[in-house]
C-alpha cells in the first residue's frame, strides 16, 4: 500500500517566479486536500477536490494560487509570482470521502503526504 | 464552522511521567476528532479518531483520548512518556461530512531523560 506522495520535498526559488507542486494520493482515494503550514502552526486548509470536482476553496488561496485534479488522479498546485510570504510547507492529503466507488463509509480520516516544503528568496 | 484550540504551545515532560495534551473544540453539528503527531520534516500521523460510539478512544503508541460532549473537550494522555514521544501534536476537527478538517495550532511535547 503506497501512501500519499508529493514531489518535490523541497524547493527553493526567487521571488516572483512560478511553482508547482504535484500530490499523488492513495489509488483508491477519491478526496485530494491541499493545506499550508507555517513554521509553529498547524495545517491550514487550502482547498479540496472530490474525484477531478474542485468542491472548497479557502481565502487563503489567493489568484496567484491554482490547483487541479484533472482525472481524478493526481493533483498539482501551483503558485505563480511567489512571494517571501508563500514560504511554508504544502501539505496534500487523500481519503475515501462518501460517494466514493469503493462504497465505504466515510471515516473523517485523511492520510497525509511527507509535504513539499517552498523557501522564497 | 468548527475550530480546535489547543491549550499550551509547549509541553515538557519527564521520561515515565503522565502526558497529558489540552484540546477543546467548537462544532454546530456533532464532530469527528483526531489527533495528529508530525516528526521534524515529516507529514502527519494519524494517533487516533472519534466518530461515534464509545468516548474513551485509544490510538497508536499507547496513547488515548476521551470525547467529552459537555466539556467540548478532547484531551490525549499516555500514562507513561518515551523519549520517542517528542514530537509535535495536532488536534482537529471536521463535520461528519469531512468537507474540510480544522487543525488546532499544535502542542510540541519535548520529554526529558
Amino acid at each position: 500500500d503506497t501512501g500519499v506522495s508529493q514531489d518535490p520535498r523541497h524547493k527553493i526559488t526567487k521571488r516572483g517566479q512560478n511553482v508547482t507542486f504535484r500530490c499523488d494520493p492513495i489509488s483508491e482515494h477519491n478526496r485530494l486536500y491541499w493545506y499550508r503550514q507555517t513554521l509553529g502552526q498547524g495545517p491550514e486548509f487550502l482547498t479540496y477536490f472530490q474525484n477531478e470536482a474542485q468542491l472548497e476553496k479557502s481565502r487563503l488561496l489567493s489568484d496567484r494560487f491554482s490547483a487541479e485534479r484533472p482525472k481524478g488522479s493526481f493533483s498539482t498546485l501551483e503558485i505563480q509570482r511567489t512571494e517571501q510570504g508563500d514560504s511554508a510547507m504544502y501539505l496534500c492529503a487523500s481519503s475515501l470521502g462518501s460517494g466514493s466507488a469503493a462504497g465505504r463509509p466515510d471515516t473523517g480520516e485523511l492520510f497525509f503526504g511527507e509535504g513539499s516544503r517552498l523557501t522564497v528568496l | 464552522a468548527q475550530s480546535v484550540t489547543q491549550l499550551g504551545s509547549h509541553v515538557s515532560v519527564s521520561e515515565g511521567a503522565l502526558v497529558l495534551l489540552r484540546c477543546n473544540y467548537s462544532s454546530s453539528v456533532p464532530p469527528y476528532l483526531f489527533w495528529y503527531v508530525q516528526y521534524p520534516n515529516q507529514g502527519l500521523q494519524l494517533l487516533l479518531k472519534y466518530t461515534t460510539g464509545a468516548t474513551l478512544v485509544k490510538g497508536i503508541n499507547g496513547f488515548e483520548a476521551e470525547f467529552k460532549k459537555s466539556e467540548t473537550s478532547f484531551h490525549l494522555t499516555k500514562p507513561s512518556a518515551h523519549m520517542s514521544d517528542a514530537a509535535e501534536y495536532f488536534c482537529a476537527v471536521s463535520d461528519q461530512g469531512n468537507n474540510d478538517m480544522r487543525f488546532g495550532a499544535g502542542t510540541r511535547l519535548t520529554v526529558k531523560p
